[in-house]
């Protein structure tokens, strides 16, 4: 069965600082990969996905992760994270020919991001 | 940008009643799904619905649980005969093939 690791339940990085989330799956094959964050009391926005192709994907709020298959990873980065990026991340997989599909997401139990000023 | 829509966003209700919860898709999307956060947990997949039935659903969506697409824009989730442990986020998401999944921004439902 599909799993997702996320090792770290809480983070905390100064602002201005870099950010690396990680993210570790099991799998039969290489799935379909995305990063949500939620922010308290809302929903999950999508910051990034990979399907195929290169591997360093770039996201929205200048997040970027990197699919690494020889390590079953795909960590998420931020050179520079700013207060509005506290929130909590999630990592999730899905069956390689979905992206959309019958079969929902494996969802990590997410990190807890904390800003220091 | 296209939004999934979630009606109400926040619902409490006793145990044993029903409970409807609504939600509107993205209009060209194909697939739907429910999927549940009990507080301070991770997101866990409930059930996908394509072409007007069922496509996959976990071990999470037992007999209480049942999905309709009563016209052709809504999707609801209803929960016959709630219990306490039914008490989470409820989140409504909606994808077409090759472009991944946009997810409401949830119900929170509180079984009381």
């Amino acid at each position: 069965a599909q799993s997702v690791t996320q090792p770290d339940i809480h983070i905390t990085v100064s602002e201005g600082a870099s950010l690396e989330l990680r993210c570790n799956y099991s799998y039969g094959a290489t799935p379909y990969l995305f990063w949500y964050v939620q922010s308290p009391g809302q929903g999950l926005q999508l910051l990034l996905k990979y399907f195929s192709g290169d591997t360093l994907v770039q996201g929205i709020k200048g997040f970027e992760a990197e699919f690494k298959r020889s390590q079953s990873s795909f960590n998420l980065r931020k050179p520079s994270v700013h207060w509005s990026d506290a929130a909590e991340y999630f990592c999730a997989v899905g069956p390689p020919y979905s992206g959309g599909g019958a079969d929902g997401l494996t969802f990590g139990k997410g990190t807890h991001l904390i800003i220091q000023p | 940008e296209p939004e999934v829509t979630q009606t109400p966003s926040h619902q409490v209700t006793q145990m044993g009643q029903e409970v409807i919860l609504r939600c509107v898709p993205i209009s060209n999307h194909l697939y739907f799904y429910w999927y549940r956060q009990i507080l301070g947990q991770k997101v866990e997949f409930l059930v996908s619905f394509y072409n007007n039935e069922i496509s996959e659903k976990s071990e999470i969506f037992d007999d209480q649980f049942s999905v309709e697409r009563p016209d052709g824009s809504n999707f609801t989730l209803k929960i016959r005969s709630t219990k306490l442990e039914d008490s989470a986020m409820y989140f409504c998401a909606s994808s077409t093939k090759g472009r991944g999944y946009t997810f409401g921004s949830g119900t929170r439902l509180t079984v009381v």
